[in-house]
């Protein structure tokens, strides 16, 4: 059983609008949480992170925003741009558990221009 | 600096070889992983190393071996090929255990017959 779920496998949204990947997970001990963003034929690169301190975090134009009593994390782009074209990892960890974190399938956006 | 570089990029292997998928990074990092990715799932961690000369397992560390005699290199053994091991591997490495600074490697695609 996925602890780490991402219902939306593609989404796709124009140019300028905002973007909203959604990630759910079902361990209550998780408490930092982290989005990649992948690139075909590219390994993951970090993108932005949330504590469980927190509920939202902002880095320009990605915001992410956590749920703790849904267990439910969201991450906003605005405004999408066509070079957020890629596939979106989420992740989560128990920091008991140290780098041991646990992945979302990812979901691919299409930013259309 | 080159990062984390991984060789080879495609590899097709018959069942019940064995083979070497190299990692390495000029970063000084401490931490390293190998990450498997199979379609419709996120990332998953097969071992990890916190530093040189100590490895541990991860969430899928079945028909995998590591070793981390030094700390640029963090190679994964596969010493029985099994078509069920065909996937896209990554590694990683990070300076810290929060993972933000993660750098992943592009990836090898392995093909088992």
């Amino acid at each position: 059983d996925q602890q780490v779920k991402q219902n939306s496998p593609s989404l796709s949204v124009q140019e300028g609008r905002i973007s909203i990947l959604n990630c759910d997970y079902t361990n209550s001990m998780f408490d930092y949480f982290l989005w990649y963003k992948k690139y075909p034929a590219e390994g993951p690169t970090f993108l932005i992170s949330i504590s469980s301190i927190k509920d939202k975090n902002e880095d320009g134009r990605f915001t992410v925003f956590l749920n703790k009593s849904a267990k439910h994390l969201s991450l906003h782009i605005v405004p999408s741009q066509p070079g957020d074209s890629a596939v979106y990892f989420c992740a989560a960890s128990d920091y008991n558990y140290g780098q041991n974190f646990v992945f979302g399938p990812g979901t691919r956006l299409s930013v259309l221009p | 600096n080159a990062g984390v570089t991984q060789t080879p990029k495609f590899q097709v292997l018959k069942t019940g070889q064995s083979m070497t998928l190299q990692c390495a990074q000029d970063m000084n990092h401490e931490y390293m992983s190998w990450y498997r990715q199979d379609p419709g799932m996120g990332l998953r961690l097969i071992h990890y190393s916190v530093g040189a000369g100590i490895t541990d397992q991860g969430e899928v560390p079945n028909g995998y071996n590591v070793s981390r005699s030094t700390t640029e290199d963090f190679p994964l053994r596969l010493l029985s090929a099994a078509p069920s091991q065909t996937s896209v591997y990554f590694c990683a490495s990070s300076q810290d255990e929060t993972q933000e600074t993660q750098y992943f490697g592009p990836g090898t695609r392995l093909l088992v017959l």
